[in-house]
């Protein structure tokens, strides 16, 4: 069973369009983080949330934490090309204790066609 | 500005052979981690180190060794390679696991 559940797995999208990526757990996280990652290169962190219900903006990216900090979403306004990529969450359990290991999500695959 | 380094970036291994994959962060941070990423599974925790000086098993330890060498250096060492392990595997480091990680830019191995 996957910790963390992200829908969808691949989205494939014209560039201006709007998306929103989801990520699911029955579990409570301490923090939960966006990476994104191009091919051949490592993740690259986004955005880290760690209250419940919080709500930060990246130039076109909004993320949100959940009230319960069990899910969060990413969603991006007027997609451009630049913005392909595989998109990444990863929570840090809350029962985790001092050992700080993150759990990552499966991803979702986004393809923003000019 | 370098963050985290891996070497090297591509290794071609025959089964049986034994190779060990470098990574060092100059950021002072804690925490460091192996991982591989394999299509449709993700990224999976090989290893993990907390701090200097302490070492751990993640979810895929099996066929793998490490060395925390200093703060800096952490090491992945596969003593007899299969094809199982072909995969790319990326070394993170972290301050606090839950402030993010910084990943390095991946090793692509493959065993043939």
């Amino acid at each position: 069973t996957q910790l963390l559940e992200q829908s969808p797995q691949f989205l494939s999208i014209q560039e201006g369009e709007n998306l929103t990526v989801y990520c699911n757990s029955s579990s409570v996280f301490s923090s939960l983080q966006w990476y994104r990652q191009e091919p051949g290169e490592g993740p690259v962190l986004l955005v880290t949330v760690v209250t419940g219900g919080e709500v930060k903006k990246l130039k076109r990216l909004t993320f949100q934490f959940g009230d319960a900090r069990k899910d969060s979403s990413l969603h991006i306004t007027a997609a451009q090309p630049g913005d392909t990529g595989l998109y990444l969450c990863a929570g840090a359990l809350e029962s985790g204790g001092s050992n700080y290991k993150l759990t990552f999500g499966k991803g979702t695959l986004l393809t923003v066609n000019p | 500005n370098a963050g985290v380094t891996q070497t090297p970036k591509f290794q071609v291994l025959k089964t049986g052979q034994s190779m060990t994959l470098q990574c060092a962060q100059d950021m002072n941070h804690n925490s460091m981690y192996w991982y591989r990423q394999d299509p449709g599974m993700g990224l999976r925790l090989i290893y993990y180190s907390a701090s200097e000086g302490t070492t751990d098993k993640g979810e895929v330890p099996n066929g793998y060794n490490v060395s925390r060498l200093n703060k800096r250096e952490f090491s992945l060492r596969l003593e007899s390679a299969a094809p199982s392990q072909t995969s790319v595997y990326f070394c993170a480091s972290s301050y606090r696991g839950d402030y993010g990680y910084t990943f390095g830019s991946g090793t692509r191995l493959t065993v043939v």
